[in-house]
Parts: structure tokens; sequence; C-alpha cells
């Protein structure tokens, strides 16, 4: 079955650290990976994807993630962080479905930023 | 730059009651989805809609529920006699699909709550 992990409820970090935020995935044949953001009561904003190519993505707000197919990994990082990355984070998959894709929803890892 | 948008923003309803939830999808977009976040949990699957039917639906999107395209731009899903666990968030989300795999946009949302 297609489905996608974050191991991590939540994470904690310091502001200026660097943080990751991990993810791994189960899908059939080629991952289409994408990564969103959800600030409290607020909808889900795109942060960045990897279809093809490089395995390092860069985003949006100065994430990045890197794609691992030996370990069927995309882990979200930014070098430094900020108090206003803290929001809830969710990795996922679009799978196909008839006539199109269907995006598969890790469970979200909360990132708080501490200054 | 485009957006999906919804309305309501926040819907307060009885038990039992019918509610209608409404999108605006991006107007050059093919495929819509409505999607299903309780409280604290993570983001579900209901439906996808393409060429004025429905093309999947989840194991939750149940006979209680039903979407519809009434005209060009709308897309509406109705939950026929609300329910306690019906209460959630729900995103309505539309993607062009050129083939490639596209990204889905999502809406803000609906905060549904069913007393």
């Amino acid at each position: 079955a297609q489905s996608v992990a974050q191991p991590e409820d939540q994470v904690n970090v310091a502001e200026g650290n660097p943080l990751t935020v991990k993810c791994t995935y189960s899908v059939s044949g080629n991952p289409y990976l994408f990564w969103y953001v959800q600030y409290p009561n607020r909808g889900l904003q795109f942060l960045l994807k990897y279809i093809t190519g490089d395995n390092l993505v860069k985003g949006s707000y100065g994430f990045e993630a890197e794609f691992n197919k030996s370990q069927t990994s995309f882990h979200l990082k930014k070098p430094s962080a900020l108090v206003s990355d803290s929001a809830l984070y969710f990795c996922a998959v679009r799978v196909p479905n008839t006539g199109g894709f269907k995006t598969i929803f890790g469970a979200g890892t909360r990132l708080f930023v501490k200054a | 730059e485009p957006e999906v948008t919804q309305t309501p923003s926040h819907q307060v309803t009885q038990m039992g009651q019918e509610v209608i939830l409404r999108c605006v999808p991006i107007s050059n977009h093919l495929y819509f989805y409505w999607y299903r976040q309780i409280l604290g949990q993570k983001v579900e699957f209901l439906v996808s809609f393409y060429n004025n039917e429905i093309s999947e639906k989840s194991e939750i999107f149940d006979d209680q529920f039903s979407v519809e395209r009434p005209d060009g731009s709308n897309f509406t899903l109705k939950i026929r006699s609300t329910k306690l666990e019906d209460s959630a968030m729900y995103f309505c989300a539309s993607t062009y699909q050129t083939g490639g795999v596209d990204e889905q946009f999502f809406g803000p949302g609906t905060r549904l709550t069913v007393l």
C-alpha cells in the first residue's frame, strides 16, 4: 500500500540552528513527493516537490529536501531555523488514481523553534 | 496569483442537519478534490472529481457525502445528515494536470463544527 511516515510527532530546535523534519515513503513506481506547511488556523501551503532530477530540491522560505531513493526518504531541512518556521509540516506523496493523481499525507510533524 | 477559495470559513451546524461546503477552484484546472482533517490528525483524501464525475472516493466518503460541480466555477461538498464525528477541517484542492505530476493547490479550508 502507498504510505508516508513521519516518525516524529514534534521537533524542537533553537532559532539559528539547522532543522530536519523526517519523512519516509512507500510507493510502487516512481515517487512524487511533496512538503506542505500549515500555520495555525490556516490552510496547506506548498513548500517544495520532487518529481525527477536533482535529489536536492529547494523550496519556499529557505527550505530544502533531499530525496534518497535507497533509504526511501525525503527529509525536509533548513540551515538556520526561524521562530516563524514554527508550524505543522506534512510530507505527502502523489499517487495515480483514475484520471489523475491523489495525495496521501503523512501524519504531520509539529516544529517548535525557540528564540 | 490564482488561488482556490472556500466558503464559509467556519460552519456550525446541529447534528442531523445538511451542510454544503463551497469551493471555487482555479479557473483552468481540471481535477478537483476534497480532503478532511480532523483536529490534530492527518489530512485524509475524501474524493476526486474529473470530467463531471467522481474518479475515486475513499472509504470515508459514504452515502451521506456527495459532490457536485453545478456550474463552471463552483465545486461543492454536501453532507446530508451530519454526525458529531464529521467535525473537521475540510480542504478543497484543484490541479491542472498537464500529463506530468502537477502540485495540488489547496484552499484555506472550512472548519465544520457539528453540535
